[in-house]
């Protein structure tokens, strides 16, 4: 069982709508990501948090809004969202030691998103 | 056999042989390298680790083989076995000590 969880699971959204993926760990990392991956693709990086600040957003649309209300969540606010969106969203998190993102990501089952 | 489809290189091997995944990666100043197992509709799990420093790392039932010169790494499954079936990720940490992973391959166990 992963000790990240995604909610929801699953969410379809129209293009017009707003909605948010929602991600929690309490393993007392400092470091969490948001990637995207498209089917048989490999996961792309979106975005870095670290020590609750964003650290590296990977050019990614405004559309998408990263959010890190405190270091056990990780949320991300989908607004106006095209149908090529449409993907698995997953959330990691790993330690930080020594300023830098050490060791291994502990990834979510991922929140799957269909933009209609 | 290992065959490459539109988008995701395949690896087939009966049940009860040795797999060998590999995986080229691009950074040679990357330190720190992860191999990833994606079961379907699931999130990647980690499946073992290797340092820059080492070229060779061994878990239960798999062995992780790095070749700095070339920029290879191979994962080696021993005793494949039908829950071995998944999608394979390498993944290499190098510049802002963040990770990108490989295109992947699916490897598939068969009876």
């Amino acid at each position: 069982d992963t000790e990240v969880t995604q909610t929801p699971k699953h969410l379809v959204m129209g293009m017009t709508n707003k909605k948010s993926l929602k991600c929690e760990q309490h393993m007392g990392h400092r470091a969490m990501y948001w990637y995207k991956q498209k089917a048989k693709k490999p996961p792309e990086l979106m975005f870095v948090y670290s020590y609750e600040k964003l650290s590296i957003n990977e050019s990614v649309p405004s559309r998408f809004s990263p959010e890190c209300p405190n270091s056990s969540l990780l949320n991300l606010h989908l607004h106006a969202l095209q149908p090529e969106d449409s993907a698995l969203y997953l959330c990691a998190s790993s330690q930080v030691v020594a300023g830098t993102n050490t060791g291994e990501l502990f990834f979510g089952e991922g929140s799957r998103l269909t933009v209609l | 056999g290992e065959s490459v489809g539109l988008h995701l290189p395949t690896l087939s091997v009966q049940e009860g042989d040795n797999s060998i995944i590999n995986c080229a990666y691009s950074n040679s100043a990357s330190d720190y390298f992860i191999w990833y197992k994606q079961e379907s509709g699931k999130g990647p799990q980690f499946i073992i680790d290797i340092r820059s420093n080492m070229d060779k790392r061994q878990g239960q039932r798999v062995t992780v083989l790095l070749n700095k010169t070339v920029k290879h790494l191979s994962l080696q499954i021993a005793a494949t076995q039908p829950g071995d079936s998944a999608v394979y990720f390498c993944a290499e940490r190098g510049y802002g000590q963040n990770f990108v992973f490989g295109p992947g391959t699916r490897l598939s166990v068969l009876p």
